[in-house]
């Protein structure tokens, strides 16, 4: 079975502090998706990034970056120089990499940018 | 970017109640949408996937009869909360995925249903 953790349930910085939001992942199988999405307060998911599991290439995206170990079944996000509009929970996410599959969500973590 | 809608955005209902979220892809087609249920400080979890023009496949724990979804078209997948109650009250969030290809799914903004 497919699970996904995220242990950080709450973090709170002080706005430009670089933050790190730990995923652990749980999959039997060879070839999945991994992703991070965004929910602000209005509710709605914003989506962040999907990496399959061939690519552990660490991608950067403005002040985004994401760091694959397969090794260590982590994909680790990383906001550089946070902003208050950055407060939101994050999630990270796992699916089967064949057709439409479902997703299996983490716990989430709250991040607060404090001014 | 695709984009998926849902109808209502919010929507309060008395106990007893039945009440249909609408989810539609907008600019795609899509054979599979999913519907995903979050409680208030939780994550979301998988109700069930909805294939067109077949039965949808529910996860375990989640009662086929009270949330009836029906996916008519390529466009279009219903979930309707039959027989409402106060537990029901939750945020219900569909996504659809996209045809074929490398089947993106892409997330509606979600219908927050609150039953009194």
């Amino acid at each position: 079975a497919q699970k996904v953790t995220q242990a950080q349930t709450e973090i709170s910085v002080v706005e430009k502090e670089d933050v790190t939001l730990d995923c652990v992942y749980e999959t039997r199988d060879t070839t999945y998706y991994l992703f991070w999405y965004k929910q602000p307060p209005s509710g709605e998911l914003v989506f962040l990034i999907r990496r399959n599991s061939f690519d552990e290439q660490n991608e950067i995206s403005g002040r985004y970056s994401w760091n694959f170990q397969k090794s260590t079944s982590s994909f680790n996000f990383t906001i550089t120089a946070s902003q208050v509009v950055d407060s939101a929970v994050y999630f990270c996410a796992l699916s089967e990499w064949k057709g439409a599959q479902k997703l299996v969500f983490g716990q989430g973590t709250r991040l607060t940018i404090n001014p | 970017g695709a984009v998926v809608s849902q109808h209502p955005s919010r929507v309060i209902c008395k106990s007893g109640t039945s009440v249909k979220i609408e989810c539609r892809s907008l600019d795609f087609q899509a054979t599979t949408m999913f519907w995903y249920r979050q409680f208030p400080k939780k994550s979301l979890m998988l109700m069930a996937t909805s294939n067109e023009g077949s039965k949808a496949t529910y996860e375990q724990g989640v009662e086929k009869d009270k949330f009836l979804i029906n996916h008519a078209s390529l466009t279009l997948s219903t979930l309707t909360v039959t027989s409402a109650h106060p537990e029901d009250s939750s945020f219900y969030i569909c996504s659809a995925s996209v045809l074929a290809g490398t089947y993106e799914q892409y997330f509606g903004p979600g219908t927050r249903l609150t039953v009194t």
